[in-house]
C-alpha cells in the first residue's frame, strides 16, 4: 500500500518489554527511522537504522529489519512510565531526497 | 546550540487572519524541512530547502502557504487567509546535508484558527 502502517495502541507493564512494530511501503527506502513524540511536544529522534542491516541495538533499544516483508520494530527493555509517548515509523523512500514518510503512530502507555 | 528552535510555539487567529511561523535550524544544517500535523496522524511533508533553494512542494502546500529561508539560515513558513482546516501543529526539521539525512524536528507551532 501507499501508507507506512502502525498498530494504533500498546499497553504494557512496567519492567515488561514493549515492541512495536510497523509496516513500510518503499523496498528501496534507505534509511528508517524511530521517533518519540510526547504531548504536545516535538519529535524526538530515537533511532534509525540502515537498510543493509538486520538489527540494531542502541542500550535498551533494538530495532529489527525484515526487507523482505517490509517490516520493522522498535523493542524497549525494562519499559518505563517515561516511555509512555506515541512512537512513529518513518521512512526515507529511495526516490524523494530526503523528505519523511510516517505512520500513524503508535500511542504507548506503561502501567505502574 | 542546543537544537532547532521555532516560534511562536502557539498561536490563535480568526479565519481570514495571516499567520507567520519561525524555524531556527541547527547551525551548519543546509536542509531545512517543514511537516504539519494534525490530531492524531502523523506527520505529512510540505516542503522543504537545500541552502536558500526550496527544493520541492507537497500538493498539500496550498497557494495560501508560502516559505522562504532568504539566507540559507532561518525559515518562515506564511499562511494567507487562514481557514479553520488550517489548524494543526507546524514542525521544522533540519538535517545536515549528508547522505544519511537524518532530521531533527523542533517543539513545533501548535495553530488554532477560530
Amino acid at each position: 500500500g501507499e501508507d507506512v502502517e502502525q498498530s494504533l495502541f500498546l499497553s504494557v507493564r512496567e519492567g515488561d518489554s514493549s515492541v512495536i512494530n510497523c509496516t513500510y511501503t518503499d523496498s528501496s527506502s534507505t534509511y528508517l527511522y524511530w521517533y518519540k513524540q510526547e504531548p504536545g511536544a516535538g519529535l524526538q529522534l530515537l533511532t534509525y537504522i540502515f537498510s543493509n542491516m538486520d538489527m540494531k541495538q542502541d542500550q535498551r533499544l533494538t530495532v529489527l529489519l525484515n526487507k523482505k516483508d517490509k517490516h520493522l520494530s522498535l523493542r524497549i527493555a525494562d519499559t518505563q512510565t517515561g516511555d509512555s509517548a506515541i512512537y512513529f515509523c518513518a521512512e526515507i523512500r529511495g526516490s524523494t531526497l530526503g523528505r519523511l514518510y510516517f505512520g500513524r503512530g503508535t500511542q504507548l502507555t506503561v502501567w505502574p | 546550540d542546543t537544537g532547532v528552535s521555532q516560534n511562536p510555539r502557539h498561536k490563535i487567529t480568526k479565519r481570514g487572519q495571516n499567520v507567520t511561523f519561525r524555524c531556527d535550524p541547527i547551525s551548519e544544517h543546509n536542509r531545512l524541512y517543514w511537516y504539519r500535523q494534525t490530531l492524531g496522524q502523523g506527520p505529512e511533508f510540505l516542503t522543504y530547502f537545500q541552502n536558500e533553494a526550496q527544493l520541492e512542494k507537497s500538493r498539500l502546500l496550498s497557494d495560501r502557504f508560502s516559505a522562504e529561508r532568504p539566507k540559507g539560515s532561518f525559515s518562515t513558513l506564511e499562511i494567507q487567509r487562514t481557514e479553520q482546516g488550517d489548524s494543526a501543529m507546524y514542525l521544522c526539521a533540519s538535517s545536515p546535508g549528508t547522505t544519511q539525512e537524518t532530521q531533527y524536528f523542533g517543539p513545533g507551532t501548535r495553530l488554532l484558527v477560530l
